[in-house]
């Protein structure tokens, strides 16, 4: 079995700090792991992924996030938000290929940026 | 990477009518799509999974008659809304995998709104 747990369900910041957003995982199985960001009205874009390759994954918008077997952790970073990062993100853990079972959201964050 | 597009954008119908929404995989052959619900400020609910030319999996309380999908070719899977009603006024995502990387595509949504 497996899930995620989104552990913010809101976080703001100023403008030029920086970004943390937290995801913890469950699984049986070494997951396939992935940040969504979601602009309202918007369909969902994909920041980056983790698929058992290097454990500091670097996406797109200057985001990354690390992958932590031993915290079960999948946090996404950004050293400086912009005005344009405000937006829902979405952690999303994913079976191995060919397994039955289903991918899996977390409950989202929503990232607010203060001037 | 893969583009997946839905149509139409956004789609406002009368009570009791039933309307298509597309969703088309670009440059991919898509093995496999899924059909999510997203409710205000909320995560994704997945409703169903479609393989090419076989009947969809519909998860636990998402009515089959209500929410008829099909997936007749490698590229092409729509949502049918029946005897639709303001309680199914939602945003639609639709979602795309191929054989190989675990990974889905997800199109831009669809907002419905039923009046």
């Amino acid at each position: 079995a497996q899930s995620v747990t989104q552990l913010d369900s809101h976080v703001s910041v100023s403008e030029g700090t920086p970004v943390l957003l937290r995801c913890n995982y469950s699984s049986s199985y070494s997951p396939s792991l992935f940040w969504y960001v979601q602009h309202p009205n918007k369909g969902l874009q994909l920041l980056l992924k983790y698929t058992s390759a290097a454990t500091l994954v670097k996406g797109i918008n200057g985001f990354e996030a690390e992958f932590k077997k031993s915290e079960t952790s999948f946090h996404l970073t950004k050293p400086s938000a912009h005005m344009s990062d405000a937006a829902e993100y979405f952690c999303v853990v994913s079976p191995p290929a060919g397994s039955a079972s289903k991918i899996i959201f977390g409950s989202g964050t929503r990232l607010s940026i203060r001037p | 990477g893969a583009v997946v597009s839905q149509h139409p954008s956004r789609v406002i119908c009368k009570s009791g009518t039933s309307v298509k929404i597309e969703c088309r995989s670009l440059d991919f052959q898509a093995t496999t799509m899924f059909w999510y619900r997203q409710f205000p400020k909320k995560s994704l609910m997945l409703m169903a999974t479609s393989n090419e030319g076989s009947k969809a999996t519909y998860e636990q309380g998402v009515e089959k008659d209500k929410f008829l999908i099909n997936h007749a070719s490698l590229t092409l899977s729509t949502l049918t809304v029946t005897s639709a009603h303001p309680e199914d006024s939602s945003f639609y995502i639709c979602s795309a995998r191929d054989s190989g990387p675990y990974e889905q595509y997800f199109g831009p949504g669809t907002r419905l709104t039923v009046t």
